[in-house]
């Protein structure tokens, strides 16, 4: 089946305003993952969901981000206020459950704060 | 708290030549897992190779085998018979059972034609 998805794939926007950014994980999968890459770096783990259980938020940076999930379908990322320190790509992933291992990327957003 | 060490960042191997990507890692669990992702420039992260800990066989992959060394705490890829495709950032990830993944900084590798 499809992959997972990511939109969009790229995102310019002005120091300040908000974001959302959209994560369509593969039909099926539990788990959901939201990880920040900045430039030339690895990936920082931002938040979890597992089904309708409380989010791991531990991750996130600041009050600024949040995530939503609607059930075991798609997930939104919103940074508020966005700052230039915030410019990187977004990975999402997925997982059949949060005990299957094996996590599945998206092709992630490449956010740009001027 | 886990961390995950690649010492290397930018590697480069002649094409059919082999190469191997060196990772460590630092954890006090016993039962982890552990992966190898490729990151081509088009940017999707795609699984490689990966290692259960409890496992003491080495995953093998085709042309990619890793070299899982649990009380050094290491786990290097070997990449084989090298392409032109195997051009890509790799990252090496540690995960416990039902956490979060902790990567790498990652590797550069560039296959010379």
């Amino acid at each position: 089946g499809a992959g997972v998805s990511q939109s969009p794939s790229n995102k310019v926007t002005e120091k300040g305003k908000d974001v959302e950014l959209r994560c369509d994980p593969i039909s099926g999968h539990t788990a959901l993952y939201w990880y920040r890459q900045r430039l030339g770096q690895g990936l920082e783990f931002l938040i979890y969901f597992q089904g309708n259980s409380a989010p791991d938020k531990s991750g996130l940076p600041s009050d600024r981000f949040s995530a939503e999930r609607t059930g075991e379908s798609v997930s939104t990322l919103t940074i508020q206020r966005t700052q230039q320190e915030d410019s990187a790509v977004y990975l999402c992933a997925s997982s059949f459950s949060l005990h299957q291992e094996t996590q599945y990327f998206g092709p992630g957003t490449r956010l740009l704060v001027l | 708290a886990q961390t995950v060490t690649q010492s290397q960042p930018e590697m480069s191997v002649q094409e059919a030549e082999t190469v191997t990507l060196s990772c460590t890692y630092d954890t006090s669990e016993s039962n982890y897992y552990l992966f190898w992702y490729k990151q081509p420039p088009s940017r999707q992260m795609i699984l490689v190779i990966r290692q259960e800990a409890y496992k003491q066989q080495n995953a093998t992959e085709n042309r990619f085998s890793v070299n899982f060394q649990k009380a050094a705490k290491s786990f290097s890829l070997k990449i084989s018979d090298s392409q032109l495709g195997d051009t890509a950032m790799y990252f090496c990830a540690f995960m416990k059972r039902g956490n979060q993944f902790y990567f790498g900084t990652g590797t550069s590798l560039t296959v010379i034609p």
